[in-house]
């Protein structure tokens, strides 16, 4: 079975630009979460959705959205482009809203902001 | 910001040797779990710990919950050059929605 897939891959924006990222789960997996690396650091939590209802959100800016759809893939957006929003995007996948913690990454999506 | 403090920062071992890390924190944490990250990739679940005083094995690694809640500690032992990367623990707080908690990683290299 495919694991979570991301695209695009990379991704060059000038700031001031918006950008979509989108994420497949697992198969059968509901779950989908966001999260931002900063080169150096762990990630950080952005977004959790499940059953396309949003669960949790992170410290993040307005700046940040994101959707769920009945397919259970997933988009995050970002508008207004800062250098500071410069990192890997990781998607996460799990099989459903409990409390079991457990999540599975994708490759993520590099965003470089110049 | 983070709430985990991940110790040690980097560690430089020969191959064979073992190796033990971990995560503290001042809070409660429901679940805590150890992923490893390789250079352009996205991070790869090793272990997962459910509760307190729980010890779980994943072949040459070890994993612990620490009975107060707030910290976790992962052993590797004779490490091989495969075990280079970032390790990171990461908790889901008790009352969180779900939501992980990174520490802020441990590089491992392992000389030949």
């Amino acid at each position: 079975d495919a694991g979570v897939t991301q695209s695009p891959t990379h991704l060059i924006k000038t700031r001031g630009q918006h950008v979509t990222l989108r994420c497949s789960p697992i198969s059968g997996h509901k779950s989908v979460s966001w999260y931002q690396q900063v080169l150096g650091q762990g990630p950080q939590f952005i977004f959790q959705y499940y059953e396309k209802e949003e669960r949790g959100r992170g410290n993040f800016p307005d700046r940040f959205s994101a959707r769920q759809f009945p397919n259970y893939s997933s988009e995050l957006n970002v508008n207004a482009l800062l250098l500071g929003d410069s990192a890997l995007y990781l998607c996460a996948s799990s099989l459903d809203g409990t409390s079991n913690g457990e999540q599975y990454f994708g490759p993520g999506t590099r965003l470089t902001v110049t | 910001g983070q709430q985990l403090n991940q110790s040690p920062q980097s560690m430089f071992i020969q191959e064979g040797e073992d190796v033990s890390m971990n995560c503290t924190s001042s809070s409660i944490f429901n679940t805590w779990l150890w992923y490893k990250q390789d250079p352009g990739e996205g991070p790869v679940l090793l272990i997962a710990l459910y509760k307190a005083g729980e010890l779980t094995s994943n072949g040459r690694l070890t994993a612990q919950f620490g009975i107060t809640r707030k910290d976790s500690f992962l052993n590797i032992s004779a490490s091989i050059p495969s075990d280079v990367g970032i390790y990171f623990c990461a908790g889901q707080l008790a009352g969180s929605a779900r939501q992980l908690t990174f520490g802020s990683g441990t590089q491992l290299t392992v000389l030949p």
